[in-house]
């Protein structure tokens, strides 16, 4: 089964732009992932799905400013010119054999 | 407009049970496989079960296998999860979610979230 890591925690000045990592574990490199961003308080919200490629499509409404892109094992979430509502959690979560895997999670501050 | 409305949610005792609702609208929730993902406070998410379109296929987590289960009306747009023997450890906000496929068919993802209801087990 995949484990997804993630750091605990990131931080940006606001309108500066920031890159966050979801890394999949040992023989599962090629898995697509998904992306998650919970503000607080609120319920989870999709962002996109990410393939091995770097090739993403995101949800419905979710700004331009958010984009992904892949690097071996490495699925990454970039939020360019950063708001104050992008202070949030955001979780990826993948597929496995009827299983569903969510990683740890990365709060992110905007300074 | 996809909405996903859960209810049932409380507090209940160990051992206690509680079935969780999640009416579905803007959508046919026919066409869609469904999760419940559970987030215990100040915690991160995690799946609970997920069901196909027609029932037919179920898969829970470990930590609930047999005590929990999970369920669909698509004539009322409704889906369910019946929580047996509860334990301090299930208290968390439950959320009902829509998966959808990727393109290939291989993996599957949650694309919208419902606003979640608490479940507190405690006596």
């Amino acid at each position: 089964q995949p484990v997804l890591t993630q750091s605990s925690s990131a931080s940006a000045s606001l309108g500066s732009s920031v890159k966050l990592t979801c890394t999949l574990s040992s023989g599962h490199s090629s898995y697509i992932i998904a992306w998650h961003q919970q503000q607080p308080g609120k319920a989870p919200r999709y962002l996109m799905m990410l393939e091995r490629s770097g090739s993403y499509n995101k949800g419905s409404g979710v700004p331009d400013r958010f984009s992904g892109s892949s690097s071996g094992a490495d699925r990454y979430l970039t939020i360019s010119n950063l708001q104050s509502e992008d202070e949030a959690d955001y979780y990826c979560e993948t597929w496995h054999s009827n299983t569903r895997v969510f990683g740890g999670g990365t709060k992110l501050t905007v300074l | 407009e996809v909405q996903l409305e859960e209810s049932g949610g409380g507090l209940v005792q160990p051992g206690g049970s509680l079935r969780l609702s999640c009416a579905a609208s803007g959508f046919s929730l026919s066409s869609y496989w469904m999760s419940w993902v559970r987030q215990a406070p100040g915690k991160g998410l995690e799946w609970v079960a997920n069901i196909n379109q027609d029932g037919s296929e179920k898969y829970y987590v470990d930590s609930v296998k047999g005590r929990f289960t999970i369920s669909r009306d698509n004539a009322k747009n409704s889906l369910y999860l019946q929580m047996n023997s509860l334990r301090a450890e299930d208290t968390a906000v439950y959320y009902c979610a829509r998966d959808v496929w990727d393109g290939s068919g291989w993996y599957l993802f949650v694309d919208y979230w419902g606003q979640g209801t608490p479940v507190t087990v405690s006596s």
